[in-house]
């Protein structure tokens, strides 16, 4: 039973650059929600991705957006890359979209560096 | 100030010490509450949930107290493998299944 599975690991990229990361749910799961965790801080809300459609959004840039697959995966986009948007980006999958809370079960997470 | 709220320690204790993290949120209308652990340089995972009656998990002890928005954690019998950062999170009425997450207590259990 596959886990959520997170590509790549390690990214670096240079200011102004675009990004693209992947997730791939967790086998039976069907809403995908995305993290920006920077170093020593917990983990913050970006969005959550069901049926296709972001139903929840944090408190982040329109730099940042997402899309959600008929197969359930997803990316994460992250345009004109600041310093600032350094940190690991985790996915997280669970079942039934926004009905109440449901586990979330967490990916490895991508290590993104901005020279 | 922040939603979620906890020392960031690092708490440092001997094998076998009991150890209690705490945490305060400031939305009220909060409706689900957990703690996670995270390993270094891993991916956050479910600990327990906290229930208002509390509840236990083994050496794991979580107690919610609704009206001063707190909740705790009290680890007995501490463990090497018990070091790590311990992760308040709140998920808020009417907010699906979104996460809150305080930034985190870390612990350090010596030999």
């Amino acid at each position: 039973d596959a886990g959520v599975t997170q590509s790549p690991t390690h990214l670096i990229k240079t200011r102004g650059q675009q990004v693209t990361l992947r997730c791939s749910p967790k086998s039976g799961h069907d809403t995908v929600s995305w993290y920006q965790q920077a170093l020593g801080q917990g983990p913050q809300f970006i969005f959550q991705y069901y049926e296709e459609e972001e139903r929840q959004r944090g408190n982040f840039p329109d730099r940042f957006s997402g899309h959600q697959f008929p197969n359930y995966s997803s990316e994460l986009n992250v345009n004109a890359l600041l310093l600032g948007d350094s940190a690991l980006y985790l996915c997280a999958s669970s079942l039934g979209g926004d009905r109440g809370h449901q586990p979330q079960h967490f990916g490895d997470g991508t290590r993104l560096s901005i020279l | 100030r922040k939603e979620v709220e906890q020392d960031p320690g690092p708490f440092n204790v001997p094998e076998g010490a009991t150890v209690a993290f705490n945490c305060t949120y400031s939305n009220s209308a909060s409706q689900s509450f957990f703690w996670y652990r995270q390993d270094c340089r891993k991916e956050p995972k479910l600990l327990m949930s906290v229930y208002s009656s509390g509840n236990e998990d083994g050496r794991f002890t979580a107690q919610l107290n609704r009206a001063s928005q707190y909740i705790s954690l009290l680890i007995r019998d501490s463990k090497l493998s018990d070091s790590a950062t311990y992760l308040c999170v709140v998920n808020p009425r009417n907010a699906g299944n979104m996460l809150t997450f305080g930034g985190g207590t870390r612990l350090m259990v010596k030999p």
